[in-house]
């Protein structure tokens, strides 16, 4: 049973425009949320956090916007670069922290020169 | 300084036997974790340690065994190696506070032939 979900496998878009990465999830206990970024053969590196009480953090040309109702979350990039392709996770947490993580499949980003 | 590091890289062994995996963080932090990434690409928590305790244990077969041998090491043994068992194994670390994240290590891509 998924309980992060990230129904994108894939997203492709242009150097300098708005990447925008989209995660569902289904358990209303969840309460903090994360985006991790992996690039082929490393780990996951933490890229930003929001947690339940907010709706929106943002991060340089990261933003995370969360709509608890929906129980959506996205990642804004903007603008985006080619640095930016990585395969994306979404994660979350019912522990008010990153202590036990629920991970999403991760949506693959290619941004084109 | 690599903060969170895995050896082996790469490991291909026969069904049957046994292997362990090596995690070593030198970051400071109490907590450490193995998820596995199976070819679905989820990734998944298996175990967690603080301080050498074990506090989350997922259903994972008991021929996995994580042992703590102190507060920056966690490796995971695995006995009688199936096929399924095949995955990308990652360790993580995190600090007690409860919105620090997890940093992982680079990964042990495990193929049981």
């Amino acid at each position: 049973d998924q309980q992060v979900k990230q129904n994108s496998p894939s997203l492709s878009v242009q150097e300098g425009r708005i990447s925008i990465l989209n995660c569902d999830y289904t358990n209303s206990m969840f309460d903090y949320f994360l985006w991790y970024k992996k690039y082929p053969a490393e780990g996951p590196t933490f890229l930003i956090s929001i947690s339940s009480i907010k709706d929106k953090n943002e991060d340089g040309r990261f933003t995370v916007f969360l709509n608890k109702s929906a129980k959506h979350l996205s990642l804004h990039i903007v603008p985006s670069q080619p640095g930016d392709s990585a395969v994306y996770f979404c994660a979350a947490s019912a522990t008010g922290g990153s202590e036990k993580l629920v991970f999403g499949k991760g949506t693959k980003l290619t941004v084109n020169p | 300084d690599t903060a969170v590091s895995q050896t082996p890289k790469y490991l291909v062994t026969q069904m049957g036997n046994d292997k362990s995996i090596k995690c070593e963080q030198n970051l400071g932090h109490d907590t450490m974790y193995w998820y596995k990434q199976d070819s679905k690409k989820f990734l998944k928590i298996m175990f967690s340690y603080n301080n050498k305790e074990l506090i989350i244990n997922e259903t994972v077969p008991n021929r996995f065994s994580p042992k703590s041998p102190d507060k920056a090491h966690l490796n995971l043994h695995i006995n009688s190696l199936e096929l399924g068992d095949s995955a990308v194994y990652f360790c993580a670390s995190r600090r007690e506070a409860s919105e620090d994240t997890q940093y992982f290590g680079p990964g042990t891509r495990l193929t049981v032939l």
